[in-house]
């Protein structure tokens, strides 16, 4: 069975420090998203990768790709209370078009 | 440019009963998919459009499924009956290209089933 496994599910951290968020897959994937979502809201698309090594990056968010080890990471740094939303990452198995998602990580980043 | 919309944002109805979700895609956009994600677990894959014509509804849990989309425009997503277990949240995201844009989603339907 295809899976993507997220981690943490739960991330509560103060301001002003580091985190990584973990995406793992099992099976082959030439392209790698992630999603935020505040309640209520959309997903909305943050990174789409590509390729193996990209890097990606937009704020205090940054995305990272090694297909090799089919693992995805979503660093933050120096988190801000607007940070805190629910990410997802998701894969889309070659040719498929129907993405495959992680559980997702509630983040709260406390102030 | 308006994203995707969902509606109702919230339908609340009773083991039985009939419900029928609505998305209207990004326009201009020919794939059209539905998602959901039942409370606690991933979001999962339903259906996918081409224009008017299902591409692939693998993922529809049965027959009490039936998703539309008539002129290749909106869609509707029928539950007839809707069980306990329909309960989740229903996402609807669309492309123009399929083989290079991700998916824009909408920001769903919460579905309860009581």
């Amino acid at each position: 069975e295809l899976k993507v496994e997220q981690n943490p599910l739960f991330l509560s951290m103060q301001e002003g420090k580091n985190y990584t968020i973990y995406c793992n897959y099992s099976t082959t994937s030439d392209r790698l998203y992630w999603y935020r979502q505040d309640p209520g809201k959309s997903l909305e698309s943050l990174f789409v990768l590509l390729s193996n090594g990209a890097v990606k990056q937009e704020g205090r968010l940054m995305a990272s790709l090694d297909t090799k080890a089919r693992l995805s990471t979503l660093h933050i740094t120096a988190a801000v209370h607007d940070l805190s939303a629910t990410y997802f990452c998701a894969v889309d198995p070659s040719g498929t078009y129907k993405y495959i998602f992680g559980t997702g990580t509630r983040l709260k980043v406390l102030a | 440019e308006a994203g995707v919309t969902q509606f109702p944002s919230h339908s609340v109805i009773e083991k039985g009963q009939t419900v029928t979700l609505r998305c209207d895609p990004i326009s201009g956009h020919d794939n059209l998919y539905w998602y959901r994600r039942v409370m606690g677990k991933e979001i999962k894959f339903l259906l996918h459009f081409v224009k008017e014509s299902k591409q692939d509804e693998s993922g529809m849990p049965n027959n009490r499924f039936l998703a539309e989309r008539t002129g290749g425009t909106y869609s509707t997503l029928k539950v007839q009956p809707a069980e306990l277990e329909d309960s989740g949240v229903y996402f609807c995201a669309s492309n123009q290209d399929r083989g290079f844009d991700e998916q824009f989603f909408g920001p769903g339907t919460r579905l309860t089933v009581l």
